[in-house]
């Protein structure tokens, strides 16, 4: 699997949008990225992935530059609850997942 | 969303014992399923792959006699740590891929493991 590079923390205001970046300079032509999420003490969370395109959910949104380089996940108000560590993978999808250190995302009132 | 349940959610167990953890896809049939480990403030650790009826695919490092994995049925998947020792303790995650939504991977809340 390719890695990715990512800040180990940021922080936001509640309310506001939350960008995480994630490099991912090496992806191969078939590899997804995945982003999840893992509040304290629980197993991950899905939230989105993609492939080339944009996506949004009902959670996020998963900004892909043309180059599939780097990609953005964005939280459009963050609350307190969105408070946990992110992980950004690329995956050809039918592999398994390999988790790298992450962004601590902090929200704070 | 899919979701995975494990069981027991913590457990605490007397060294050289052995402890049992299960995990179920609830709603969907999982051909595959993983198995991780976390240590604290570290990132989660793949250790096996588990095939159901076959034998599971571990990890470099990760001892197959003392993690054994089981995985009888497309909702079921158990990991038994035996002889367990202090240095195992730690959270243990699984989780089940969905194949036809993806591949994607559905995670269990996990199991934390207390060896004294």
């Amino acid at each position: 699997d390719a890695k990715t590079t990512q800040p180990p923390s940021m922080d936001c205001a509640e309310g506001r949008a939350a960008n995480l970046p994630c490099n991912h300079s090496t992806i191969s032509g078939n590899e997804y990225v995945y982003w999840y999420r893992q509040i304290h003490s629980q197993g991950p969370q899905y939230i989105i992935h993609g492939l080339k395109n944009n996506e949004t959910n009902e959670m996020a949104s998963l900004i892909i530059t043309e180059d599939r380089k780097s990609s953005t996940l964005i939280l459009p108000h963050a609350t307190l609850r969105d408070t946990a560590v992110y992980y950004c993978i690329v995956s050809p999808g039918y592999s398994t997942l390999t988790f790298g250190k992450g962004t601590m995302l902090l929200v704070s009132p | 969303g899919a979701v995975v349940s494990q069981h027991p959610s913590w457990v605490i167990c007397k060294s050289g014992t052995s402890v049992k953890i299960e995990c179920r896809s609830l709603d969907f049939q999982a051909t595959t399923m993983f198995w991780y480990r976390q240590f604290p403030k570290q990132s989660l650790m793949l250790m096996a792959t588990s095939n159901e009826g076959s034998k599971a695919t571990y990890e470099q490092g990760v001892e197959k006699d003392k993690f054994l994995i089981n995985h009888a049925s497309l909702t079921l998947s158990t990991l038994t740590v035996t002889s367990a020792h202090p240095e195992d303790s730690s959270f243990y995650i699984c989780s089940a891929q969905d194949k036809s939504s993806y591949n994607e991977q559905f995670f269990g809340p996990g199991t934390r493991l207390t060896v004294l």
